[in-house]
């Protein structure tokens, strides 16, 4: 079973801040598979980023996503108040699906 | 525009069998190209895939799961549903339903508002 590992756990940051995620995986892993999602309290996730790189519809271009193999990152380049929230990285390896524990964006 | 919505009780018992539906509406569960899934959340804690259908009856599920769970799809009524037997305090968390989509690219487009679920005697 493939895992990806999110750090940090936490990152405390203030608005206007650049935001560097990174999930990590046991091993290597197809970018086509490699998608990133942003959830805020009481809500479903939303897809932001699909395919390690490409942003979904609506996403703005704050967000990018980058990374091969086992490592990969979404970067906020200049953090809003609203992407204040919990993100998520996925996979998708042999008919099994993983989500990364999720890095909390808090205000600092 | 595509939706999913969550249905059930939001209270089982220990040892009982939790069972929601997901309606879609926008959609078909007949479609090819996408896998039909259901994800938990517990309270203040990640997210957890537990397994999912396609449109051809075809299942898989988290092998941590495995033993308890059973999806289905109803064409008819376009909606699938999951089951989970023998369920301890461990199974209290909020339910998805989203839908994967699955051709050169991959990636869960839409996910229903989600239901909590409470296993409480």
């Amino acid at each position: 079973e493939i895992m990806l590992t999110q750090s940090p756990g936490t990152l405390s940051l203030s608005p206007g801040e650049r935001a560097t995620l990174s999930c990590r995986a046991s091993q290597s892993v197809s970018s086509s598979y490699l998608a990133w999602y942003q959830q805020k309290p009481g809500q479903a996730p939303r897809l932001l980023i699909y395919g390690a790189s490409s942003r979904a519809t609506g996403i703005p271009d704050r967000f990018s996503g980058s990374g091969s193999g086992t490592d990969f990152t979404l970067t906020i380049s200049r953090l809003e108040p609203e992407d204040f929230a919990v993100y998520y990285c996925h996979q998708y390896v042999n008919s099994q699906w993983t989500f990364g524990q999720g890095t909390k964006v808090e205000i600092k | 525009q595509v939706q999913l919505q969550e249905s059930g009780p939001g209270l089982v018992k220990p040892s009982e069998t939790l069972s929601l539906t997901c309606t879609v509406s926008g959609g078909s569960v007949s479609s090819g190209s996408y896998y039909w899934s259901w994800i938990r959340q517990p309270p203040g804690k990640g997210l957890e895939w537990i397994g999912y259908i396609y449109y051809s009856g075809s299942t898989d599920y988290n092998p941590s799961l495995k033993s308890r769970v059973t999806i289905s799809v109803d064409p008819s009524n376009n909606q699938f549903s999951l089951k989970l037997s023998s369920v301890t305090a461990a199974d209290t968390a909020v339910y998805f339903c989203a839908r994967y989509y699955s051709n050169s690219l991959y990636y869960f487009d839409y996910w229903g508002q989600g239901t909590l679920v409470t296993v409480s005697s």
